[in-house]
């Protein structure tokens, strides 16, 4: 186990709504990514967050946002959601901040559904 | 941007086979890292290979980074059922890493 926590396991959304996803880092980590993982793919990045501000952003869009707090948990929100936006979450950790990119430690994630 | 090809897709392998799955960048890599998702799981990171040409094992794993810091490849000799789930490389690319589609590895007892 990581240590790494995601909150909710599972959430069912209707399109149109907003969605909040929360995520705890494992100890002694400071940066905290995001990622989208569609059935059958690979995780895609969205962004990562180190010191409480975005570090790096991938391709996706503007309601899809994000905060670190000071306990460098972490919350990714998804505004006017879309079917496609249904896939795995998933919140990474890591111990080393901002400069490069090791080793992520992933949570268990969470299962969006958008109806 | 940068891409991370992963070959083949799926691998069907017969208990005790050894097999090898591919990862190929369209950039020069700082380093290179696997992880390992089994299913209904979350990837979990196995290594991370930094140098030219290194290579690197764990136990019936072999990891091995190109000499052109473009390549990688996993090596499983004498699979096991535990050895059940997707492989995926990643890459990083500034604060972002990009990781390919996965091999798929299932395994006939």
């Amino acid at each position: 186990e990581t240590g790494v926590t995601q909150s909710p396991t599972h959430l069912i959304k209707t399109r149109g709504q907003q969605v909040t996803l929360r995520c705890s880092s494992q100890s002694g980590h400071n940066t905290v990514s995001w990622y989208q993982q569609a059935l059958g793919q690979g995780p895609q990045f969205i962004f990562q967050y180190y010191r409480e501000e975005e570090n790096g952003r991938g391709n996706f869009p503007p309601r899809f946002s994000g905060l670190q707090f000071p306990n460098y948990s972490s919350e990714l929100n998804v505004n006017a959601l879309e079917l496609d936006d249904s896939a795995l979450y998933l919140c990474a950790s890591s111990s080393l901040g901002g400069l490069t990119t090791y080793e992520q430690y992933f949570g268990p994630g969470t299962r969006l559904t958008v109806t | 941007g940068q891409q991370v090809m992963q070959i083949p897709q799926y691998q069907h392998v017969q208990e005790g086979e050894d097999f090898t799955t591919y990862c190929n960048s369209s950039t020069t890599l700082s380093n290179i890292q696997w992880y390992k998702q089994r299913p209904g799981g979350h990837p979990v990171f196995l290594i991370q290979l930094v140098k030219s040409g290194e290579v690197k094992k764990q136990k019936r794993l072999t990891f091995q980074f190109g000499e052109a810091k473009k390549n990688s490849s996993l090596h499983i000799t004498a699979t096991q059922t535990t050895d059940v789930g997707t492989y995926f490389c990643a890459g990083p690319n500034d604060y972002k890493l990009s990781f390919g589609a996965g091999t798929t590895v299932t395994v006939r007892a």
